[in-house]
């Protein structure tokens, strides 16, 4: 059971959105940032967001991030074949001291 | 160009022991914190450990803590993972990963920007 909640799945057609949520509590989204990495199988996690919303360089503007309060939202628009992989949400949880991820959230491109 | 490579992984029986390593090259090693985190298969990421860049700050997840031991050496641009009492449940692969700032920048939450092409871990008889 992952300390932050994501969604299993979610899907859209090509050229669609998707959203992600990732939903935590005080102690870690609350009151740290959150980053969010794209996994594709046999390949390195990459990161798409960090600070909840900006982007290292080279992540298109199709991705965008945002938190509110303790949950944090990951978007996909203008969807592509080559978007669909497991996303996952990270943070530090400051009772833990431990990092933390979501379950993870396999995108589908219809 | 950053790199990341990890080695070390393999086939070990339950109750074994197995040192990981990943050995980084293209930027100033001793000024970041490292990562250790696990894909287990069918499952998602979770986060092993991490190590200060001086190697005087460690943390662990509880399901490993006492069993594994995250280290590092500077002079030889290496992070290591050394693994004890394996169980069934640390059948993963295991990725290292940079923070995404160096000292004295670095935060806690700050993401974790560069990882390893990861290397496999079974526990199995």
């Amino acid at each position: 059971q992952s300390v932050l909640t994501q969604p299993p799945s979610v899907s859209a057609a090509p050229g669609q959105k998707v959203t992600i949520s990732c939903s935590g509590s005080s102690s870690n989204i609350g009151n740290n940032y959150v980053s969010w990495y794209q996994h594709l199988p046999g390949t390195a996690p990459k990161l798409l967001f960090y600070d909840n919303t900006k982007r290292p360089s080279g992540i298109p503007d199709r991705f965008s991030g945002s938190k509110s309060g303790t949950s944090a939202t990951l978007d996909i628009t203008g969807l592509q074949t080559g978007d669909e992989a497991d996303y996952y949400c990270g943070t530090w949880d400051s009772s833990l001291s431990a990092w933390v991820f979501g379950g993870g959230t396999k995108v589908s491109v219809l | 160009e950053v790199q990341l490579v990890e080695s070390g992984g393999g086939l070990v029986q339950p109750g074994g022991s197995l040192r990981l390593s990943c050995e980084a090259s293209g930027f100033t090693f001793s000024t970041y914190w490292m990562h250790w985190v696990r894909k287990v298969p069918g499952q998602g990421l979770v986060w092993v450990s991490h190590i200060d860049s001086d190697g005087s700050r460690v943390s662990y997840a509880d399901s490993v803590k006492g069993r594994f031991t995250i280290s590092r050496d500077n002079a030889k641009n290496t992070l290591y993972l050394r693994m004890n009492s394996l169980r069934a449940e640390d059948t993963a692969v295991y990725y290292c990963a940079r923070a995404r700032l160096s000292d004295p920048y670095y935060y806690d939450s700050s993401g974790l920007l560069h990882w390893g092409q990861g290397t496999l871990v079974t526990v199995s008889s």
